[in-house]
């Protein structure tokens, strides 16, 4: 079965620093990946997604992730945080083909001035 | 062009009553998908429709029922409601591209329903 670890329910930085979110998955064969974003009394905004070719993806925003098989891994960068970047953020795994999304509990983005 | 609407945008119920959902997919896709999220939880899946069938089902209990209408919308019922069943119900839409191979999610607004 598939599963979804996200590593820090809440996450502060200061504006311009480095934005880390951790994603590790469980899966018996390389799964599609997903991160999404959702600001306050919103549905859910696509970040970037992986399925397939480079490891590296580049999403809206300034975000992108790594894919690395070896570790489980698909965690999201930005090199400079800024105050609108404040908000929830959800790793994804899906089935290779799509079909149902399995969610992460969700990282909460804090950034202070 | 519209993305996923769904209506309504916030509902209170009583315990036993039954409700329905509503969702309007992007304009191309086929698919529907429903997901509850409660409250400081991701989102999990309950069920997704395509062809008007049901495609694939979480780990729901029959309470939680749905439709899918000729022109893609879709509707989610649920009935008896308990108190846990208050939550965010988000709406996501797709397409199927060929072989069962199927495009991103995108996800409506939501419906938050409360259940007294």
């Amino acid at each position: 079965a598939q599963s979804v670890t996200q590593l820090g329910s809440h996450v502060s930085v200061s504006e311009g620093a480095l934005v880390l979110l951790r994603c590790n998955y469980s899966s018996s064969v390389p799964p599609y990946l997903f991160w999404y974003v959702q600001y306050p009394n919103q549905g859910l905004q696509l970040l970037l997604k992986y399925t397939t070719g480079a490891t590296l993806v580049k999403g809206i925003n300034g975000f992108e992730a790594e894919f690395k098989k070896s570790e489980t891994s698909f965690h999201l960068t930005k090199p400079s945080a800024h105050m609108s970047d404040a908000a929830e953020y959800f790793c994804a795994v899906s089935a290779r083909g799509g079909g149902k999304l399995i969610f992460g509990q969700g990282t909460e983005l804090s950034v202070k001035p | 062009d519209a993305g996923v609407t769904q209506s309504p945008t916030h509902l209170i119920k009583t315990r036993g009553q039954q409700v329905t959902l509503r969702c309007s997919p992007k304009s191309g896709h086929d698919t529907v998908s429903w997901y509850q999220q409660a409250l400081g939880q991701g989102p999990q899946f309950i069920f997704q429709y395509y062809e008007e069938e049901e495609r694939q089902r979480g780990n729901f209990p029959d309470r939680f029922s749905g439709h899918q209408f000729p022109n893609y919308s879709s509707e989610l019922n649920v009935n008896a409601l308990l108190l846990g069943d208050s939550a965010l119900y988000l709406c996501a839409s797709s397409f199927i591209v060929v072989a069962g191979d199927q495009e991103t999610q995108y996800f409506g607004p939501g419906t938050r329903l409360l259940v007294l």
